[in-house]
Formats: structure tokens, C-alpha cells, sequence
């Protein structure tokens, strides 16, 4: 079946500083990534929709310029978290769509706890 | 502006009872509705994926069904057992890309 995974699955860093998290599909291509945030006991927000090879598509109230998100293949996105403070702390999970048998899926990774100090 | 709405937002049970857990949705025009369970800081584990031509979809002790016209479905879990207790997501996809809008999920806790 279609795996995602993400890394790293848990981090912690001071205040102003950037972290990088990854996506990836490990056995398909996807042209289609999405990146969700999730605060505790609520449910998933979409943040962004990421498109390998072109820039990616924010949802209202998502600052771009804070959450960079690069696509750069079929297998990859990153979202790096710019000069992090303590309310990005959340839950960051991606999915990726795997275009086979007919119908469009989402596959969910494993989530991101980032927890800025 | 698609809006899912899940009830209850919490549920306990004793094990072995059978139960409902129910989403709705705004806008009938859907390409599909999914059923997801979440554990504790953990991702999605895709549990259902009902078409929009469908009306239920099976799967052991899970049961969904879908009324697109009424904007509703319904995750039964037949037989509760403790290692059901998680929180249980429904997310409908539009007709239009690949976006998924989650509800606000319902945690269920099973009792021994």
C-alpha cells in the first residue's frame, strides 16, 4: 500500500529559530501534497497545498512567508517553519495523493509534534 | 463553504456495546467522505472511504453509510472493544482538487 512518512517525528527548538520538517511518499509519486496543523484536541486545518515544480497554494490566514513550503519532486515537500515562537507549537501532518486504480487518495504521514521552547 | 460537523465530540461506552458516531456536512456536492481514526499523537489511519455513488461501505466490525442528499454519515462499531477507543475523524472531499475538510472528531474511550 502507499506509505508516507514524515521527519522527524518530534522536535524541540528554542525560540527564533527555523525547522525544516519532510514529506515523503516512499513507493509513488506524488504531484500533490497537502500540509495540515493540528492543535491539541482539535481537528486537522489545511495549511497549504504543495505542487511539485510550482508554488504552493496557502489557505486564508496561513502567512507564506512563515511556513515555506518547497516541492522540489515527486517524492519530496518540506515544510520549513520560519523563526518559530512558542504558539507554532503544534502538530504537523502531510498527506500525499496517490493517483492509482482509478480514484484520487490521500495518504496521511505519521504527524510532526514541533514544540518551540 | 464546505462545513463538517461531527456529534458527539466525546463518547464512552462499555465494552461490547454497539455505537453510532455521526458527521455532517453542508454541501451535498461531494466526491467522497472518509472515516479516519486517530490515536494519541499519531497521524491518520484511514479506516472507510465511501464514494459519492455509494451508500455504505464495510469493513469487519465497522459499518458507513453516506445520505448525500441530507448531508450525513454514519461510522458504526459493532461489538465495541477497548482497543477501539481513539478519536474518529470523518473529512469530506469536494468535487473540485483533492481537498479534504475534517471534522472536529468525536473521542470515543471504550471501558474494560
Amino acid at each position: 500500500g502507499a506509505v508516507v512518512s514524515q521527519h522527524p517525528s518530534r522536535v524541540i527548538c528554542k525560540s527564533g529559530t527555523s525547522v525544516k520538517i519532510e514529506c515523503r511518499s516512499l513507493d509513488f509519486q506524488a504531484t500533490t501534497m497537502f500540509w495540515y496543523r493540528q492543535f491539541p484536541k482539535q481537528s486537522l486545518m489545511l495549511m497549504a497545498t504543495s505542487n511539485e515544480g510550482s508554488k504552493a497554494t496557502y489557505e486564508q490566514g496561513v502567512e507564506k512567508d512563515k511556513f515555506l513550503i518547497n516541492h522540489a519532486s515527486l517524492t519530496l515537500s518540506t515544510l520549513t517553519v520560519t523563526s518559530a515562537h512558542p504558539e507554532d507549537s503544534s502538530f504537523y501532518i502531510c498527506s500525499a495523493i496517490w493517483r492509482g486504480g482509478g480514484t484520487d487518495t490521500q495518504y496521511f504521514g505519521p504527524g510532526t509534534r514541533l514544540t518551540v521552547l | 463553504k464546505q462545513e463538517v460537523t461531527q456529534i458527539p465530540a466525546a463518547l464512552s461506552v462499555p465494552e461490547g456495546e454497539n455505537l453510532v458516531l455521526n458527521c455532517s456536512f453542508t454541501d451535498s456536492a461531494i466526491y467522497n467522505l472518509q472515516w479516519f481514526r486517530q490515536d494519541p499523537g499519531k497521524g491518520l489511519t484511514s479506516l472507510l472511504l465511501i464514494q459519492s455513488s455509494q451508500r455504505e461501505q464495510t469493513s469487519g466490525r465497522l459499518n458507513a453509510s453516506l445520505d448525500k442528499s441530507s448531508g450525513r454519515s454514519t461510522l458504526y462499531i459493532a461489538a465495541s472493544q477497548p482497543g477501539d477507543s481513539a478519536t474518529y475523524l470523518c473529512a469530506v472531499r469536494g468535487n473540485a482538487g483533492n481537498m479534504l475538510t475534517f471534522g472536529g472528531g468525536t473521542r470515543l474511550m471504550v471501558k474494560p
